[in-house]
């Protein structure tokens, strides 16, 4: 049963580029969560889906970020126009209900570097 | 709101000591639920133990043991009889029902170093 499943696991960009981040959730789950942890820092919430919805973006920075999580396949967390502050490990987390009971488990991450 | 705060940002140990990580929790809601995870220096995220906060029973797995306490609002984590492998960060949680889902609130976490 693969866990929760994310790639690329590591991402160069130079600044102004775009950066695709995704995520396929574990089997049978239907709700992603996105974190963002920055450089000896602990994990921020940015954003909560479920299949073709956004449920809580209240953790994303107003400009250049976006989520969807479409019907068919991954999540995907898109940075537009990258900049230096965006080098983070962006955590992708899923669990079964959206419920506040579930245990959400993550993925590896993906480290992403702006040059 | 809710806030997770663990003091201690960074442990050093030698191996085969015990160790008590610190976790104070804030929140106004009466049903909520508390976490621990373990970051390896592989980066990953690694689920350790849940605990609801109608249940404040401490919990023993193996080595590890999770001491809850309602009227300190502290949920410490202890490693005994540590060892090398157990060198990482761990990180705190709290999910609760103000919140969407099951949205985590993270502490800043505690780098654990156990030298041989």
């Amino acid at each position: 049963n693969a866990g929760v499943m994310q790639n690329p696991r590591h991402l160069v960009r130079r600044r102004g580029q775009e950066a695709r981040l995704r995520c396929s959730p574990m089997k049978g789950h239907s709700h992603v969560y996105w974190y963002r942890q920055l450089p000896e820092e602990g994990l921020k919430f940015m954003v909560y889906l479920q299949k073709e919805n956004i449920i809580d973006e209240s953790g994303m920075p107003k400009e250049r970020f976006s989520a969807e999580f479409p019907k068919e396949g991954p999540s995907i967390l898109r940075i537009q126009q990258v900049v230096r502050g965006d080098s983070a490990a962006y955590f992708c987390a899923s669990s079964p209900e959206g419920v506040s009971t579930d245990t959400q488990y993550f993925g590896p991450g993906t480290r992403l570097t702006v040059l | 709101a809710q806030k997770v705060t663990q003091a201690q940002t960074e442990i050093s140990v030698v191996e085969k000591e015990d160790v008590t990580l610190d976790c104070v929790y804030e929140t106004r809601d009466t049903t909520y639920y508390l976490f621990w995870y373990k970051q390896p220096p592989s980066g990953e995220l690694v689920f350790l133990i849940r605990r609801n906060s109608f249940d404040e029973q401490n919990e023993i797995s193996g080595r590890y043991s999770w001491n809850f306490q309602k009227s300190t609002s502290s949920f410490n984590f202890t490693i005994t009889a540590s060892q090398v492998v157990d060198s990482a960060v761990y990180f705190c949680a709290l999910s609760t029902q103000e919140t969407s889902g099951s949205r985590l609130t993270f502490g800043e976490g505690t780098q654990l170093t156990v030298n041989p």
